[in-house]
């Protein structure tokens, strides 16, 4: 089955530095996509970046990269100089097949603080 | 603009009286889909559909229908609301392959009283 876990239930950074975000996921399938949700206490889940699973390079956009390592299975999350306004809960989510059918599943995420 | 659109935004309704939260997208997508979310469990797919007048269930479906009578449109039904079914609510949309971005809608925070 598939899975997506996501071990930090919290984490704090400083203003201005990097901050990694973890995630694992287990899957069979060889073709997946995993992705990053950005969601602000306003509520909405916004994207942010995405890799395949045949992708040869890790995905970056803007401050934020994607540190693919699939023979560990984990797909990190890595925002480079962090801002007051990425405070939120992030969300790392994986779309494959399965149990038959076409689905997105989801970590239980990551809540990120970020102090001045 | 691209967008998914979702209504009411929000919702405070008492056990038993029948809603429908709407869900329309402009990107001519073929996978729709309803997620919820409650704290400390994440996002759980609750139906989705494939192409109008193809739909499933997902994970969490007791207690919701679903209609796709057009491609744009994808209403969430609940014939007999109860408490447990007080979250916050997500439609998404997106191209069917399994390495395309869903994007979601705002988001329809529903109480049950």
């Amino acid at each position: 089955a598939q899975k997506i876990t996501q071990t930090q239930p919290g984490m704090f950074v400083q203003e201005k530095e990097a901050v990694t975000l973890d995630c694992t996921y287990d899957t069979s399938d060889p073709s997946y996509g995993l992705f990053w949700y950005k969601q602000p206490s306003s509520g909405e889940m916004i994207f942010l970046i995405y890799q395949g699973s045949y992708d040869q390079q890790n995905a970056t956009e803007g401050r934020y990269s994607l540190n693919f390592q699939k023979a560990r299975k984990s797909a990190n999350l890595v925002i480079s100089a962090s801002q007051l306004g990425d405070s939120a809960m992030y969300f790392c989510a994986m779309r494959g097949f399965s149990g038959g059918y076409n689905k997105l599943i989801f970590g239980a995420g990551t809540r990120l603080a970020v102090h001045p | 603009e691209a967008q998914v659109t979702q209504n009411p935004r929000y919702l405070i309704t008492v056990t038993g009286k029948k809603l429908t939260v709407t869900c329309s997208q402009n990107m001519n997508h073929e996978y729709m889909s309803w997620y919820r979310q409650d704290p400390g469990l994440g996002l759980r797919q609750i139906y989705y559909s494939m192409n109008v007048e193809v739909t499933d269930k997902g994970d969490v479906p007791e207690g919701y229908k679903v209609s796709r009578k057009e491609k744009r449109n994808f209403p969430l039904i609940l014939e007999s609301p109860s408490p447990n079914q007080t979250s916050l609510y997500f439609c998404a949309s997106s191209p069917m392959g399994v390495t395309d971005t869903q994007y979601f809608g705002p988001g329809t925070r529903l109480t049950v009283l």
